[in-house]
Formats: structure tokens, C-alpha cells, sequence
């Protein structure tokens, strides 16, 4: 199994640009989310889903959309990037939203010039 | 203030010694707690979670005091391979996990 995956690894993108995070998994997981990480921020919560079909916002959704179209695949949308949005950004997984481990992807380094 | 608060170290450990660090919660609800570790430049991975009674995996112990709001991490005989940042997560209601900031943890030669 490959686990959790994202694309791209790291991202450059000028202010009001437009991208699609990729976050992809293969244990068949139900559970998927997004979260971002600032220094000192602890890891907060952009997005998640529970199944394919449903997504429901989290902690701090203003500037991203996510779909969840099929089970494996959770794209992150960023409508129009701001420096603010400069940050690390990890995808996880979970057999349920209630369940303990989540398991990470590798994440994306994004800056926003 | 942070729902869950850390101190963000570095804790500088000599190889072999023993390290503990702890975490402040302020949601009176939350249901259960996890370390995770991570290491530099890596994604977050589970350590363990913390039982009410407390529990232990080789040598890390964790704790967990609810009356104080705080759960605690104990690595004994620290290795070189320890060295990473320790983040403490809290679940509440609503399978909502919040996230500390993060420990880092040096452990030298």
C-alpha cells in the first residue's frame, strides 16, 4: 500500500493564482481531511470529508473548496491564493472520523509570493 | 488561549537520559488524547494514545491527569533517533481533534 499521498511536494504561487492540491489514499478509508501547519499553530483543520459525496467545513475552510467524488481521492482547491495561505498543507486518513489513528500524507510546502 | 498548549522546547536531553514534558488542555470534554510525533520536515505520526490509566510502550510512558486539564510524556534511556517534535492532540465531542503546537525534543550525543 502506498498509504496517503499528496502532489505536488512543494508549490510557488503568486498572489490570486489558482491550484489543486492532489491527496489520494488506498486504504480504502472513509475518513479524509486537510489540514494546514504554521509555525507554533499546531495543525488546524481546513476541510474534511466523512464519504465520498459529503465534505463539511473545519476549523479555517475561507479561500479553500474540497469535493469528494470517490472514496480514494480528496482534491484541495485554492480559489485564489494570498500569502496568508503560505503554510505546509497535509492530507490525512482514518478508518472513520472517530477513529484514533490518522495517518498523514507527506504533505505540500506551499508559498505564496 | 490555546485550546491545547505545549512548550515548544527544544528540550536538549543527553543520550540516555531520561525526559518529560507535559500539555495543557482547556476543553473540560475532550474524550481522549494521542501523541504524535513528528519529525522535521515529515508528516505527524501516532506515538500512542494516553489512557485514563495511563500506558506504556517500551520506553515511553504516557499520563494522563484530568482533574489538572494536563497529559504528560516520559522518555526514558533517550536516543539519538528520539530527536523530533512531539505534538499532543485532544479529541472531543464530535471526533474534533485539536492540536498543540508541538515539543522538540534534541536528544545529543
Amino acid at each position: 500500500n502506498a498509504g496517503v499521498t499528496q502532489t505536488p511536494k512543494f508549490q510557488v504561487l503568486k498572489t490570486g493564482q489558482s491550484m489543486t492540491l492532489q491527496c489520494a489514499q488506498d486504504m480504502n478509508h472513509e475518513y479524509m481531511s486537510w489540514y494546514r501547519q504554521d509555525p507554533g499553530m499546531g495543525l488546524r483543520l481546513i476541510h474534511y470529508s466523512v464519504g465520498a459525496g459529503i465534505t463539511d467545513q473545519g476549523e479555517v475552510p475561507n479561500g479553500y473548496n474540497v469535493s469528494r467524488s470517490t472514496t480514494e481521492d480528496f482534491p484541495l482547491r485554492l480559489l485564489s491564493a494570498a500569502p496568508s495561505q503560505t503554510s505546509v498543507y497535509f492530507c490525512a486518513s482514518s478508518y472513520g472520523a472517530g477513529a484514533d489513528t490518522q495517518y498523514f500524507g507527506p504533505g505540500t510546502r506551499l508559498t505564496v509570493l | 488561549r490555546k485550546e491545547v498548549e505545549q512548550d515548544p522546547g527544544p528540550f536538549n536531553v543527553p543520550e540516555g537520559a531520561t525526559v518529560a514534558f507535559n500539555c495543557t488542555y482547556s476543553n473540560s470534554a475532550s474524550q481522549s488524547f494521542f501523541w504524535y510525533r513528528q519529525d522535521c520536515r515529515k508528516e505527524p505520526k501516532l506515538l500512542m494514545s494516553v489512557y485514563s490509566s495511563g500506558n506504556e510502550d517500551g520506553r515511553f510512558t504516557a499520563q494522563l491527569n484530568r482533574a489538572s486539564q494536563y497529559i504528560s510524556l516520559l522518555i526514558r534511556d533517550s536516543k539519538l533517533s528520539d530527536s523530533a517534535t512531539y505534538l499532543c492532540v485532544s479529541k472531543a465531542a464530535g471526533n474534533k481533534l485539536t492540536f498543540g503546537g508541538g515539543t522538540r525534543v534534541l536528544v545529543k550525543p
